[in-house]
């Protein structure tokens, strides 16, 4: 169990660029959310994967946001033409379903937009 | 909807000193409700949990107990140490597990 993984770590990119950023959950989990947070906050949901099939998406999240899980395993999200409000940390967790709603965080991938 | 209310930052105390964080929350039904703890560089971690009216999670020495008539999850310690200074984070679980959380509160210890 190597816990959950996110690439990269930092992320500068300039307005109107787009980002992907990859999360590798615990191999066995089953669910993965993905969060954002930002300075003086907790994390706010935004998505949400059982297997590959997305279940729910919050309506923080906008058009410009897409993620994906195509195999069940690893996850992407992607934000098209950022802007400086996308800065942030995005969280990614993932979790074994009937395993009593523990979910394992990654270490999280800071967004910055100049 | 779900939310989590926790009482404004940041807290500074000295070693061995008493530690209670609040923490309220307001939810349909009968969610399961969490302390995670972040570490300076880390990711965030489960500290406790309780899943019922009148459980007490507990876990290094922090405790909290599910308190569904003041619809609190107030985190205590008794004895606070330097290694303990992060940011506190009371969470709630709505359906498919999704956490809702608090804005967080950070902790520093003076040795």
């Amino acid at each position: 169990d190597t816990g959950v993984s996110q690439n990269p770590r930092h992320k500068i990119t300039k307005r109107g660029q787009n980002v992907t950023f990859r999360c590798d959950p615990i191999s066995e989990h089953n669910r993965l959310y993905w969060y954002r947070q930002t300075l003086g906050q907790g994390p706010e949901f935004l998505t949400y994967f059982q297997n590959e099939a997305q279940l729910e998406k919050s309506r923080l999240l906008s058009d410009r946001f897409s993620a994906e899980r195509p195999k069940g395993s690893f996850s992407t999200l992607e934000i098209q033409r950022t802007e400086q409000g996308d800065s942030a940390m995005y969280l990614c967790a993932s979790s074994l379903a009937g395993q009593g709603e523990k979910l394992f965080f990654g270490s999280g991938t800071q967004l910055s937009v100049l | 909807g779900n939310s989590v209310t926790q009482m404004e930052g940041p807290v500074t105390l000295s070693e061995e000193a008493f530690l209670t964080i609040n923490c309220t929350y307001t939810a349909t039904g009968y969610p399961s409700l969490f302390w995670y703890v972040q570490y300076p560089g880390e990711g965030l971690q489960l500290l406790l949990k309780a899943t019922k009216a009148d459980d007490k999670g507990s876990n290094k020495g922090f405790e909290a107990t599910y308190r569904k008539e003041t619809t609190s999850f107030h985190l205590e310690k008794g004895s606070v140490q330097v290694s303990d200074s992060a940011v506190y984070f009371c969470a709630l679980a709505g359906a498919n597990s999704k956490l809702t959380f608090g804005k967080g509160i950070t902790l520093s210890v003076r040795p």
